[in-house]
């Protein structure tokens, strides 16, 4: 069973530019979760999407969104980027019940570059 | 506000040495907590988790320790390895949220 697959891995972006991250989760994952993790901040929490729908939300402004597809495939979307911005972004599938021990797995990641 | 607090930062061990890392959290409705492992290119991947009715689980040479009272649990890597040499994060989850609050991490090192 292929893994959770990002694209791109790397890019490079201006400030005040956009950007579109992609992810197909595994196969039968009904829920993607993104995550952006710093060195300075660490991992944290985006939002995650369920069935096309938005089912939780982290602590992040509103340049932040993401929209998941009906193939369960994800993309989260980053406007007027800020230096503050660079950053792996990690997407990450699970089979989606909210019981907790709901296996959640990660993909390699995309490398974002603000400058 | 860091929900999951991580510690140490960084270790260095030797070959064949016990790791430990240990990490404490605030909110008793957590319920889950994994041990994800990170090598330098990669995503985490999960290690080994546990939930707060086990006082310990072990796979191999990994094994989690739990104190629900104290609200702490460690991660032991015993017989280290140098292949072991990655960042270790604890999280926590809970029922009704499919997402993990993860700790800080902690950069193992085992030197040969």
């Amino acid at each position: 069973k292929a893994g959770v697959t990002q694209t791109p891995r790397y890019l490079i972006k201006t400030r005040g530019q956009q950007v579109t991250l992609s992810c197909s989760p595994i196969s039968g994952h009904r829920s993607v979760s993104w995550y952006q993790q710093t060195p300075g901040q660490g991992l944290q929490f985006l939002f995650e999407y369920f069935s096309e729908t938005q089912r939780n939300k982290g602590n992040f402004p509103g340049r932040f969104s993401g929209r998941q597809f009906s193939n369960s495939r994800s993309e989260m979307n980053v406007s007027t980027l800020e230096l503050g911005d660079s950053a792996l972004y990690l997407c990450a599938s699970s089979e989606g019940q909210t019981f907790s021990g709901n296996t959640i797995y990660f993909g390699e990641g995309s490398w974002l570059t603000v400058v | 506000q860091q929900q999951v607090k991580q510690s140490p930062q960084s270790l260095i061990v030797q070959k064949g040495g016990i790791s430990i890392i240990n990490c404490a959290y605030e909110n008793t409705a957590f319920d889950y907590f994994p041990w994800y492992q990170q090598f330098p290119g990669k995503g985490p991947a999960l290690l080994i988790a546990i939930r707060p009715d086990v006082s310990e689980k072990k796979e191999g040479r990994f094994t989690i320790s739990f104190n629900k009272s104290a609200k702490q649990f460690s991660l032991h890597i015993m017989d280290s390895q140098p292949g072991d040499s990655a960042t270790y994060f604890c999280a926590a989850s809970m029922t009704g949220a499919n997402n993990l609050f993860f700790g800080t991490g902690t950069r193992l090192t085992v030197i040969p």
